[in-house]
């Protein structure tokens, strides 16, 4: 059964940092581009970035981009996001999700929520 | 960047009713790369449709995807009461992953 389980996140100060991690199981982690994917409280879907299977290839929504890197370790079936200089409007439940020519599987979610 | 306008914004039905929403694309899209998604509350959204009309494993035969170029809309034959929900559409490819604003399937 493929598991994605999202944890790392909390309540952070304005311009502090974050790292959020995805705990993958059930598949072969080392196959698939990988995905963070946000909601603001209330608010829809948002896109935040993508890696290729073996972390040579990175994408990121203009908004976070300079600001949040992800990563992954295949080696631990794990994908991180790294998230600095956090911003109000980062508050957000944050997903990973696992690509398979669409989003397939997708983890439960951890909050962020950023407020002083 | 393609902007996805999905509409209505809400969709006020009785179970049982056809649900017809559409997604519009801000210029042509590769239908392979068209899903759709349900999100019900506190839980994360779940594919339905992908390659703009293809069912994802153990989605119901009543949802239905269809649409190419710059229009695409997702049917819901007869609304069942777990169907009351709010559904993206998203075109996605390796380096971008963008979401229509949502509709939100509601009980009359």
């Amino acid at each position: 059964e493929v598991q994605l389980v999202e944890s790392g996140g909390g309540l952070v100060q304005p311009g502090g940092s974050l790292r959020l991690s995805c705990a993958a199981s059930g598949f072969t982690f080392s196959s698939y581009w990988m995905s963070w994917v946000r909601q603001a409280p209330g608010k829809g879907l948002e896109w935040v970035a993508n890696i290729k299977q073996d972390g040579s290839e990175k994408y990121y929504v203009d908004s976070v981009k300079g600001r949040f890197t992800i990563s992954r370790d295949n080696a631990k079936n794990s994908l991180y996001l790294q998230m600095n200089s956090l911003r109000a409007e980062d508050t957000a439940v944050y997903y990973c999700a696992r690509i398979n020519w669409n989003y397939d599987y997708w983890g439960q979610g951890t909050l962020v929520t950023v407020s002083s | 960047e393609i902007v996805l306008t999905q509409s209505p914004g809400t969709l006020s039905l009785s179970p049982g009713e056809r649900a017809t929403l559409s997604c519009r694309a801000s210029q042509s899209v590769s239908s392979s790369y068209l899903a759709w998604y349900q999100q019900k509350p506190g839980q994360a959204p779940r594919l339905l449709i992908y390659g703009a009309s293809s069912r994802a494993t153990g989605i119901p035969d009543r949802f239905s995807g269809s649409g190419s170029g710059t229009d695409f809309t997702l049917t819901i034959s007869r609304l069942e009461p777990e169907d009351f929900a709010v559904y993206y559409c998203q075109q996605y490819g390796s380096s971008w992953g963008t979401f229509g604003q949502g509709t939100k399937v509601e009980i009359k």
